[in-house]
This record gives structure tokens, sequence and C-alpha cells, in this order.
């Protein structure tokens, strides 16, 4: 099947905003999520948005979704060290009944 | 709630061992999902189950591997005989799957378990 795809790194300065975009393939997905895995750890979910909002803010994280070309992104303002992680996004493809379509993941470096 | 619970958090086998690895979900969750992550392929689908039943395990990879739900609070992922290129960190997530074309279906992962088969 096709993938969702999301670029492999992104290094950002502290106190920077971070910007992590992804291309999922399902414009059908009703929710389209965004997960944080920290080393050693399993994956957490950061946070989600509803295929019929545009914006999602909460707190430091903002989530767009352009359902047109099928694009989402998260930023992340006045990242921290704490920040550094992987970031996946996933759809919830019609077709797939309840699993997720997860990308490889975004790994995000902080750097003092 | 302890959220998803795996063990072992670690296994090292030798090739050909039958190795066992064991889920419990949250509870009150009814879908099951097992992962397998490596950095060559990232995150991938092996297995889910719908109220214990297997949904779909198009992703496992081959006969060496098999899932079971014996019930709502149990799973066990079982590679037999074990190979080299198994060496992954194997998630499991549950998730309360509801009805109706805008559920939320979100999916709460373990910690996983690190298994190297040498």
């Amino acid at each position: 099947g096709e993938d969702v795809e999301q670029s492999l790194f992104l290094s950002v300065r502290e106190g920077d905003s971070s910007v992590i975009n992804c291309t999922y393939t399902d414009s059908s997905s009703t929710y389209l999520y965004w997960y944080k895995q920290e080393p050693g750890a399993g994956l957490q979910l950061l946070t989600y948005i509803f295929s019929n909002m545009d914006m999602k803010q909460d707190q430091r994280l903002t989530v767009l979704l352009n359902k047109k070309d099928k694009h989402l992104s998260l930023r992340i303002a006045d990242t921290q060290t704490g920040d550094s992680a992987i970031y996946f996004c996933a759809e919830s493809p019609s077709n797939s009944g309840y699993a997720l379509n997860f990308g490889k993941g975004t790994s995000l470096l902080v750097t003092p | 709630d302890a959220g998803v619970i795996q063990s072992p958090r670690h296994e090292v086998t030798e090739m050909g061992q039958e190795v066992t690895l064991r889920c419990k979900p949250i509870s009150g969750h009814n879908s099951l999902f097992w992962y397998r992550q490596t950095m060559m392929r990232g995150l991938e689908l092996l297995i889910y189950f719908n109220n214990n039943v297997p949904i779909d395990d198009s992703g496992m990879p081959e006969d060496r591997f098999s899932a079971k739900m014996p019930n709502a609070s149990f799973s066990t992922l079982k590679i037999q005989p074990s190979e080299p290129r198994d060496s992954a960190v194997y998630f499991c997530a549950s998730s309360l799957v509801r009805g109706g074309g805008t559920a939320n279906n979100e999916q709460f992962f373990g910690p996983g378990t690190r298994l190297t088969v040498l």
C-alpha cells in the first residue's frame, strides 16, 4: 500500500519553533494523529485532529490540516531539549478497519 | 490504570529458539495491535484483534510468527524458530474502538519488548 511520508530528521535550536510535516494517503481518514516516542519508550499520543478541522492548538502545539493536499503538520513553539524525540504521524484509513497507518517518524533533535 | 503492560522488556535468545512476547491491554479496551519497529522498516503492523478475534494478520512476516488472544486481558506473540532478522522492538497497543464514522480510535502503546536474536 501507499506510505505515509515524513522527513526523517529535523534539527532546531532551543527556543525556536519546529515544524514537522507529513503527507498522508487516505482522504477519508476521520482522524489524524501525532505520536511522540522518547528513547527506549513506546509511542504516546501527543495530539490529534478531526478531519473537519483545519487547525487545532494545544498549548505549544499547533496542528494544521490541508485535506486537499493530504498534508498534516505539527508545529512546536519554543522548542525545548525535552522535545527531542521521534514524532510519528498516523492516519485512520477507512479501509483498514481499526488499524492506524503510521509514517516512519521524524527524529527531532533540539540543541542548546 | 497501569496502561498497556508488556513482558519481558528485553529478551536475548539464540537463533532457532522459541520466543514468546506477552501483552496485557488496558482494561475495557476491545482492540489489540502488535507492531514491530526496526530502523530500516520503521513501525510495521503485524496483526490486530477486535473482541479477541484476529481481524488482519497480513503483516505477519511468515509462518514462524503466530499470535493469540485467548481472552480480553491477554495476548501473546510467538516466534518459532527465531532468526537474527527478527531482532527488533515489538510493541503492543490497545484501543477502545467505537462504532460510527466519527469515532476516535486512538491507540495506547506499551513500552515494548526489545528482542535480540543472536
